[in-house]
Parts: structure tokens; C-alpha cells; sequence
């Protein structure tokens, strides 16, 4: 089945250390987003991405960077972690010519110490 | 931007019984408002959503209705049975769905 996946699924860093996180999709959708769910915060939109040369801010940018390598990956970046971007992080894809539903992948739990 | 505020944050129910979960909206040109569920450990999924152009969806025993001029949206849970118990989302965003923007959830319980 058509899917988003995401590496890793769990990981435990130290502060100041770089981290990626990676989101590719076989959906074949044209949208991607990266999501942090915090509990009582709900999902909170970081980084999105129309097509391979749009990239757009979202809600919580600050202390990320993004990088769409192609239509079927998004990678969220950590230059320098900090303890409280620890948080379940969310990709996403969705269809321009679709319902606007999004589909996420299962989720990236970071953990910083 | 948009700011999405939804309540309560957690609600319990025996089985059977109806659930409501309420959320309001910031942004007058929002017009599209899906709801996700999310079980223990898995990823939030769509469950309903509506536009701007109707009141009401239902499915099956989900329900949805908007009131545009107030700005409120909800979710209703109608004979609701154990399964449905998750965290739910609410979430609003323009046409173009550029930041949509999700509630803080609410998790529902039913109580067997």
C-alpha cells in the first residue's frame, strides 16, 4: 500500500546535536508537511512544502530547517537540539487537486537531553 | 493566522451514550474543517470533514455542523462504543490548505 514513512521512529540525542529526520512517501502527492505534537498542544505546523522548490514557514519554524530532495522526500532538521524541541514529530502529505485530507506517517519520537 | 481553540480537553462517556466536541475558529476566510482521530500510538486519521458551503455531514454515527457566522464547529458521536475511544482533533484552513491549523485535541473516553 501506498504509505509515509518516516526514520527514525525513536531517538535519543544530547543537547547542541544535529538531527534529521526523514519523511519519504510512495503516494505519489505532491504536498508535503512536517507537524510536532506536544500534549495539550495539539499538532503544530513547522515547515511546508508545495512542490520540490517551495518550502514555506510554518507556525514553529524557529530552530528548524527543511529540505525537499525530491517529490517523494522532506527531511526536518535540527541544527543544535534543545531539550524542548523534545517532541513526537508528525510528516505529512496531501494533494493539491485533492479533498485536502492529510495523511501522516507514523510519527518521529525525539527525545533531548 | 488562523488559531483554533477546542474543548473540552477531555471527556468521558459511558457506551452508548453521545459525545460533542466543540471548536471555534479565528479566521473568517477558513472554509475547510476536517476532524482527525487518533488512537493510542498510531497516527491522527480523517474521520469527517466539511466546507464552508454546507451546515452538516453525518456518517453513519458521526455527525459534523458549522455555523459560519459564529465560527463554531463540532463533532458528534452518536452511540458511541469503546473503539472510539482516541484523541480527536479539529483543525481550519483556507481553500488553498497552506497552514491548516489544528485544536489542541480532545480525548475521549467510553466507559463499557
Amino acid at each position: 500500500d501506498a504509505d509515509v514513512t518516516q526514520t527514525p521512529r525513536n531517538r535519543i540525542t544530547k543537547t547542541g546535536k544535529r538531527i534529521m529526520l526523514e519523511c519519504s512517501q510512495t503516494k505519489g502527492h505532491d504536498r508535503m508537511y512536517w507537524y510536532r505534537q506536544d500534549p495539550g498542544l495539539g499538532l503544530r505546523l513547522i515547515y511546508y512544502s508545495f512542490d520540490v522548490k517551495d518550502i514555506n514557514k510554518g507556525e514553529i519554524s524557529d530552530g528548524y530547517s527543511v529540505s525537499r530532495q525530491a517529490q517523494a522526500k522532506f527531511s526536518l532538521s535540527l541544527e543544535s537540539a534543545i531539550p524542548n524541541q523534545t517532541a513526537l514529530y508528525f510528516c505529512a502529505t496531501s494533494w493539491t487537486s485533492g479533498t485536502g485530507e492529510l495523511f501522516f506517517g507514523e510519527g518521529s519520537r525525539l527525545t533531548v537531553l | 493566522g488562523e488559531n483554533v481553540e477546542q474543548h473540552p480537553s477531555t471527556l468521558s462517556v459511558q457506551e452508548g451514550d453521545s459525545a460533542v466536541i466543540k471548536c471555534t475558529y479565528s479566521d473568517s476566510a477558513s472554509n475547510y474543517f476536517p476532524w482527525y482521530k487518533q488512537e493510542l500510538g498510531k497516527r491522527p486519521q480523517l474521520i469527517i470533514d466539511i466546507r464552508s458551503n454546507v451546515g452538516e455531514k453525518k456518517d453513519q454515527r458521526i455527525a459534523v455542523t458549522l455555523n459560519k457566522t459564529a465560527k463554531h464547529f463540532s463533532l458528534h458521536i452518536t452511540e458511541t462504543q469503546p473503539e472510539d475511544s482516541a484523541v480527536y482533533f479539529c483543525a481550519a484552513s483556507r481553500q488553498n490548505n497552506n497552514d491548516m491549523r489544528f485544536g489542541a485535541g480532545t480525548r475521549l473516553t467510553v466507559k463499557p
